[in-house]
């Protein structure tokens, strides 16, 4: 399985952009990558998902160069209900069996 | 999207008891789920896959004979952890896959959780 590595806290303030690298240094070539935000006490919640370049959705946008061996999640404009923990994960190539690393704590300041 | 829920959202139990914990995917058929646990402040950790009409598979290290997986339908899956100590207070929670699992590029839809406290 492709382990995930990303920075373990962040710290930012209400209106900036926030980008959250993820390293994934075995991605398999039929891998997709797909990150998820989680509040205290609920289960994670779908964000975006890519395969390779960018993409882009109502919250936020993901980035992956051409090797594929990292991506990054940015959200723009950030407002308090942006703290949460953010976590990268990518397919099992082939077998899917979604598997969480330590995560991104992100803690948005007035 | 699709909605996965839990049942009961929070339970209390004594040492030595049992307790089941319900996930069903609402709108979907999902013949496979997957069970996590969640300590404060960590990442989730998977537990085993439900397989729809055959056994889980579980990660090493968990308990097969303590935590009991059964997904007798396309849409329930159910995890009863027997005989329950204070040591396996934690948050569990359940996916189901939006597509057919090992297909790449499948969204994961999660349940909101079942707050687990043994006294």
């Amino acid at each position: 399985l492709a382990k995930t590595t990303q920075p373990i806290s962040m710290d930012s303030y209400e209106g900036q952009e926030v980008n959250i690298t993820c390293s994934h240094n075995n991605i398999a070539t039929n891998d997709y990558i797909t990150w998820y935000q989680q509040f205290p006490s609920q289960g994670p919640r779908f964000i975006i998902q890519g395969y390779k370049t960018k993409v882009t959705n109502e919250v936020a946008s993901l980035f992956i160069p051409a090797d594929r061996k990292s991506s990054t999640l940015s959200l723009p404009r950030v407002s308090l209900s942006d703290t949460a923990v953010y976590y990268c994960l990518v397919d099992g190539g082939g077998s899917y069996i979604p598997t969480f690393g330590r995560g991104t704590s992100l803690i948005v300041h007035p | 999207g699709a909605v996965v829920s839990q049942h009961p959202s929070r339970v209390i139990c004594k040492s030595g008891t049992s307790v089941k914990i319900e996930c069903r995917s609402l709108d979907f058929q999902a013949t496979t789920m997957f069970w996590y646990r969640q300590f404060p402040k960590q990442s989730l950790m998977l537990m085993a896959t439900s397989n729809e009409g055959s056994k889980a598979t579980y990660e090493q290290g968990v308990e097969k004979d303590k935590f009991l997986i059964n997904h007798a339908s396309l849409t329930l899956s159910t995890l009863t952890v027997t005989s329950a100590h204070p040591e396996d207070s934690s948050f569990y929670i359940c996916s189901a896959p939006g597509g057919a699992a090992g297909d790449a590029g499948n969204e994961q839809f999660f349940g909101p959780g079942t707050r687990l406290t043994v006294l």
